[in-house]
């Protein structure tokens, strides 16, 4: 069935590192990868998005790379600081038309950030 | 706009006990979504809805049921309660041109 891989499932980094949690899914048709962020007992919000048509895409310290071919994209958070400290969720959208796709989610991150 | 509302925050049930879970979103939004989510596991999809009445199973659709008969309500309705069933419940919502969900505060719900 359709399904969403996270790795890793937990990571740790200094303040001030990087930080690059990656996700595959399997429905080549595909078209929309968002990013969560989860606080403890707190819901999703949303991070960051990107469509199939964009390889890349930028919002200060947070990116996502997605490949197509390969049928995997990253989240990538420069100059970690402790706020950062969350577990993340990827997620791809299956069935391709907006009138009726769904959201798979990926199994979750939890980002420590040591001060 | 309060976005999405739901209701209650925390509830214990036990077993073989009856709820309905509400959610309510005031952005005239066609698409709406009932997840759940198990301690340290992703969102799991139980059912989704396109338009006031059509609903549709999701991933873990088994022991609950939904109906949609307003554009802004979507109940989630628990017949029998099992252990299994404790769990964190969010509802979403998005409008008909965006991919973008809008979570709900969560339900914690715990079966004993």
């Amino acid at each position: 069935g359709e399904n969403v891989e996270q790795h890793p499932s937990t990571l740790s980094v200094q303040e001030g590192d990087s930080a690059v949690i990656k996700c595959t899914y399997s429905d080549s048709a595909s078209n929309y990868f968002p990013w969560y962020k989860q606080e403890l007992g707190k819901r999703p919000q949303l991070i960051i998005d990107i469509r199939s048509n964009v390889g890349e895409k930028k919002d200060q310290r947070i990116a996502v790379t997605l490949n197509k071919t390969a049928k995997h994209f990253s989240l990538h958070i420069t100059e970690t600081q402790p706020e950062d400290s969350a577990v993340y969720f990827c997620a791809a959208f299956i069935g391709g038309s907006s009138n009726t796709g769904k959201l798979i989610f990926g199994q979750g991150t939890t980002l420590q950030v040591k001060p | 706009n309060a976005g999405v509302t739901q209701t209650p925050k925390f509830r214990i049930l036990k077993i073989g006990q009856s709820m309905t879970l509400q959610c309510t979103q005031d952005m005239n939004h066609n698409y709406m979504y009932w997840y759940r989510q198990d301690p340290g596991m992703g969102l799991k999809l139980i059912y989704y809805s396109v338009g006031a009445g059509i609903t549709d199973k999701g991933e873990v659709p088994n022991g609950y049921n939904v109906s949609r008969s307003t554009t802004e309500d979507f109940p989630l309705r628990l017949e029998l309660a099992a252990p299994s069933q404790t769990s964190v419940y969010f509802c979403a919502s998005r409008g008909a041109l965006t991919y973008e969900q809008y979570f709900g505060p969560g339900t914690r719900l715990t079966v004993t």
